[in-house]
């Protein structure tokens, strides 16, 4: 069964401060997606990652892909508070029946002023 | 627009009653899915479908039903075997393997 993990599960951090949020999963895959979730709202999609080594960034976020590692990072630089919502990644499997994303449970992220 | 549209937004259901949610989408989409949230939880696949008139069990497929006899439309009905159906529920579709899911605004359904 496939496990994805996210940790933090819950960040505070204040305005201007770095910090990276992690996800692990168990089962080979070159495929994650990053999604950010506000209270109450439907799921934005933030990143796609197709490779290893994939990077991508917009604005002060950016999404990394290591699979060797089964590791995904998603780096928040000088954070404001407009960033503060729930963060997900989502790893996709193929299976006979076709393909399917997986979720991690999510990471809150609070930007305190 | 392209997009894909949930209805109602709000559902509230007496014990014992079924009730259906709607899930249409008109992007030209194969697959679509659908997910259950509860409160300060990730997103679990209930079923999913790929092509018309095929669907798939996912995780939490008890007490649950699914149809898929068009494309643009993929309805979930929770049935009253399902015991504890308060939750968010979220309908996404997709394109191709190599993109992401785009997801509707969600139903959040309420046992009264």
């Amino acid at each position: 069964e496939l496990k994805v993990e996210q940790n933090p599960l819950f960040l505070s951090m204040q305005e201007g401060k770095n910090y990276t949020i992690y996800c692990n999963y168990s089962t080979t895959s070159d495929r994650l997606y990053w999604y950010r979730q506000d209270p109450g709202k439907s799921l934005e999609s933030l990143f796609v990652l197709l490779s290893n080594g994939a990077v991508k960034q917009e604005g002060r976020l950016m999404a990394s892909l290591d699979t060797k590692a089964r590791l995904s990072t998603l780096h928040i630089t000088a954070a404001v508070h407009d960033l503060s919502a729930t963060y997900f990644c989502a790893v996709q499997v193929w299976e006979t029946s076709g393909s399917r994303l997986t979720f991690g449970e999510g990471t809150q992220l609070t930007v305190n002023p | 627009d392209g997009g894909i549209t949930q209805s109602p937004k709000y559902l509230f259901r007496k014990e014992g009653q079924n009730v259906t949610l709607s899930c249409e989408q008109n992007l030209n989409h194969d697959a679509m899915y659908w997910y259950r949230q509860d409160p300060g939880q990730g997103l679990r696949l209930i079923y999913y479908s790929q092509i018309v008139n095929d669907f798939q069990k996912g995780d939490i497929a008890e007490g649950y039903s699914v149809s898929r006899e068009k494309k643009e439309s993929f309805p979930l009905t929770v049935t009253s075997a399902q015991k504890n159906p308060t939750a968010f529920y979220l309908c996404a579709s997709s394109r191709t393997v190599n993109y992401g899911y785009t997801f509707g605004s969600g139903t959040r359904l309420t046992v009264v």
